[in-house]
């Protein structure tokens, strides 16, 4: 089974200052996606940005980039001019590509980020 | 905006008991799991449901398990006889048809916090 690994628990960020979470992944496989989901406090989980392994740029949504880098297998999440509303739970999730039976994802144990006003 | 709901929020029951918990996904979407968290564990993949059948389960979703969709619209899950360490949380979560799939997002419903005494 794939494993996805976020080696940082938590995390805590100043106001409008910049964090990075980490996230790496082992596969054998070629085509995969990769996604970072946010879930605040007794709120769902939403999807804040994916990655399509087969694409070398990496994917921005506003304040949200990713770091991915195929052959060390490792996806981070760099937060920009972080806001209050950005502190949640982030976690880290893989899926095989288009293959049969491609259904789930493996996420990773997740990081709590502190937002300090 | 469309969401995942899913009932109850937080159900308690002792050990041996039968416990059905509820997702209602959103409309158009065709691909449905459940997913689990053991409290300070990584999210779990349980089941995919597609068609009126299960496509996908992982060794978790034993016997104890299992899912129905009775009326097109509610998405079930039930645990026939509770073990204490079926303690968790457990997440519903819906994809739409394959074209507008996004690379694979899930949308995720709030989750159904089970208590095993």
């Amino acid at each position: 089974a794939q494993t996805v690994t976020q080696s940082q628990p938590e995390m805590s960020v100043q106001e409008a200052e910049t964090v990075t979470l980490s996230c790496t992944y082992d596969t054998s496989e070629s085509d995969y996606y990769l996604f970072w989901y946010k879930q605040p406090p007794s709120r769902q989980m939403i999807l804040v940005i994916r990655q399509e392994a087969y694409k070398q740029q990496n994917a921005t949504e506003n304040r949200f980039s990713v770091n991915f880098q195929k052959a060390a297998k490792s996806f981070s999440l760099k937060i920009s001019d972080s806001q209050l509303g950005d502190a949640a739970m982030y976690f880290c999730a893989y899926r095989h590509g288009a293959k049969a039976g491609a259904n789930n994802l493996f996420f990773g144990t997740g990081t709590r980020l502190t937002v300090i006003p | 905006e469309p969401e995942v709901t899913q009932t109850p929020s937080h159900q308690v029951t002792q050990m041996g008991q039968e416990v059905i918990l509820r997702c209602v996904p959103i409309s158009n979407h065709l691909y449905f799991y459940w997913y689990r968290q053991i409290l300070g564990q990584k999210v779990e993949f349980l089941v995919s449901f597609y068609n009126n059948e299960i496509s996908e389960k992982s060794e978790i979703f034993d016997d104890q398990f299992s899912v129905e969709r009775p009326d097109g619209s509610n998405f079930t899950l039930k645990i026939r006889s509770t073990k204490l360490e079926d303690s968790a949380m457990y997440f519903c979560a819906s994809r739409p048809p394959t074209g507008l799939a996004l690379s694979g997002e899930l949308f995720f419903g709030e989750g159904s916090r089970l208590t095993v005494l």
